[in-house]
């Protein structure tokens, strides 16, 4: 079973700094991992793929790095709406799918 | 427009059954995987289940094995979630998304239904 690790568990930020958030992996899956955003009460939303691909419609801001077992999302400048809980997840063989326990961004 | 909308979720006393539904549109439905994802109240995100396209290919996640049941039904643009024996724990917002194509990741998502089991 794969395990992912992500930290920090809540990271506390000023609009328009810089956030970095990890995802470590207990074995390599190579560059399948992906990053969610999720705000309360509504469904995940898709930024990241392939460990470092954009999804469709996310901005620039967002940038993802890493292979092996090692991951990073950037944020590169803070934005509003981007203060929320994110999610990093994999998929092998089994358990099929593997959720980080998220990392919370929150306004400093 | 793709879309995922999700229904069915209800309060339900433990060891009470509920069906939740998931009705796609928008995308040839018939071609996706599935999932059902949840997340319970202060806790993280937490994958259930998945169905392959044909139906053909099933998991469960082992907090969940022999009382949950996924299956779709590709006319009706469909995926389904039979949760039986339910216990406090499984209360949460349950989200059926859709695995992007010849990949692994889920690239849509409803926007969940509410199941609480409690007395």
């Amino acid at each position: 079973e794969t395990v992912l690790t992500q930290s920090p568990a809540t990271l506390s930020l000023s609009l328009g700094e810089r956030a970095t958030l990890s995802c470590r992996a207990s074995q390599s899956i190579n560059f399948y991992l992906a990053w969610y955003q999720q705000k309360p009460g509504q469904a995940p939303r898709l930024l990241i793929y392939d460990a470092s691909t954009r999804a469709t419609g996310i901005p620039a801001r967002f940038s993802g790095s890493g292979s092996g077992t090692d991951f990073t999302l950037t944020i590169s400048s803070l934005e509003p709406e981007d203060f929320a809980v994110y999610y990093c997840q994999h998929r092998r063989n089994w358990p099929l799918y593997t959720f980080g326990q998220g990392t919370k961004l929150e306004i400093k | 427009e793709v879309q995922l909308v999700e229904s069915g979720g209800a309060l339900v006393q433990p060891g009470g059954s509920l069906r939740l539904s998931c009705v796609a549109s928008g995308f040839t439905f018939s071609s996706y995987e599935m999932n059902w994802v949840r997340r319970a109240p202060g806790k993280g995100l937490e994958w259930v289940s998945y169905i392959s396209s044909s139906g053909s290919s099933i998991f469960y996640a082992d907090s969940v094995k022999g009382r949950f049941t996924i299956s779709r039904d590709n006319v009706k643009n469909s995926v389904y979630l039979q949760m039986n024996s339910l216990r406090a724990e499984d209360t949460g917002l349950y989200f059926c998304a859709r695995v992007a194509l010849l990949k692994y990741h889920m690239d849509v998502w409803g926007k969940g239904t509410t199941v609480t089991a409690s007395s």
